[in-house]
């Protein structure tokens, strides 16, 4: 799978949206860009997932580039409940689906 | 409905001691994970079992450490000999298909500590 750089932290002000960037320079055709995330002392959590089109769903917008070299996941109205550690995981579609986590973003929402 | 849930959610362990971690799946899923995370690092996959078939071992760090799904639900992961470098949260996932589209639902994860 290939690898993704993603920035250590970022911040975010309560209510306003939150976009959290990722390169993954090297992902192949049939890989697809997963977002989980990790609120302190509990298990990570799906977010979405994308192969080339734009996602959206309830919780989030995940904005795939054309040449798939890089993606932004965009929380519209972020809460104090969204701090957490964001991590952006490339995954081939054929695999049974191991998670190849990386460092991931701490995002931090302020009052 | 109920999600993944693991047991216990702390363990502490002296040096040497053998401890065994439960996991239990959500009911259905076919394809449960384990996971190891060390303080201030990201997850990192130990095993993939598919049912009852442990068809990917090759994150588990040492012969010390063991898994086991004997009739496809329910999952130990077991650590013979313990050492201090094993102190880590364990967290177990399970996804309801085969293929990789399926996301992973996780637990709470066991926080072990080796004293």
């Amino acid at each position: 799978d290939a690898k993704t750089t993603q920035p250590p932290s970022m911040d975010c002000a309560e209510g306003r949206a939150a976009n959290l960037p990722c390169n993954h320079s090297t992902i192949s055709g049939n890989e697809y860009v997963y977002w989980y995330r990790q609120i302190h002392s509990q298990g990570p959590q799906y977010i979405i997932h994308g192969l080339k089109n734009n996602e959206t769903n309830e919780m989030a917008s995940l904005i795939i580039t054309e040449d798939r070299k890089s993606s932004t996941l965009i929380l519209p109205h972020a809460t104090l409940r969204d701090t957490a550690v964001y991590y952006c995981i490339v995954r081939g579609g054929t695999s049974y689906g191991k998670l190849t986590f990386g460092q991931g973003t701490i995002l931090t929402v302020h009052p | 409905g109920a999600g993944v849930s693991q047991s216990p959610r702390y363990k502490v362990a002296k040096r040497g001691q053998d401890v065994a971690l439960r996991c239990d799946p959500i009911s259905g899923h076919v394809s449960l994970f384990w996971y190891q995370q060390a303080l201030g690092q990201g997850p990192e996959f130990l095993t993939y079992f598919q049912n009852e078939a442990q068809l990917d071992k090759s994150g588990l760090p040492s012969d010390r450490f063991f898994a086991e799904r004997p009739e496809g639900s329910v999952s130990t992961l077991k650590i013979q000999r313990t050492q201090q470098e094993d102190s880590a949260v364990y967290l177990c996932a399970s996804s309801p298909g085969l293929a990789g589209g399926n996301e992973q639902f996780f637990g709470p994860g066991t926080r072990l500590t080796v004293l």
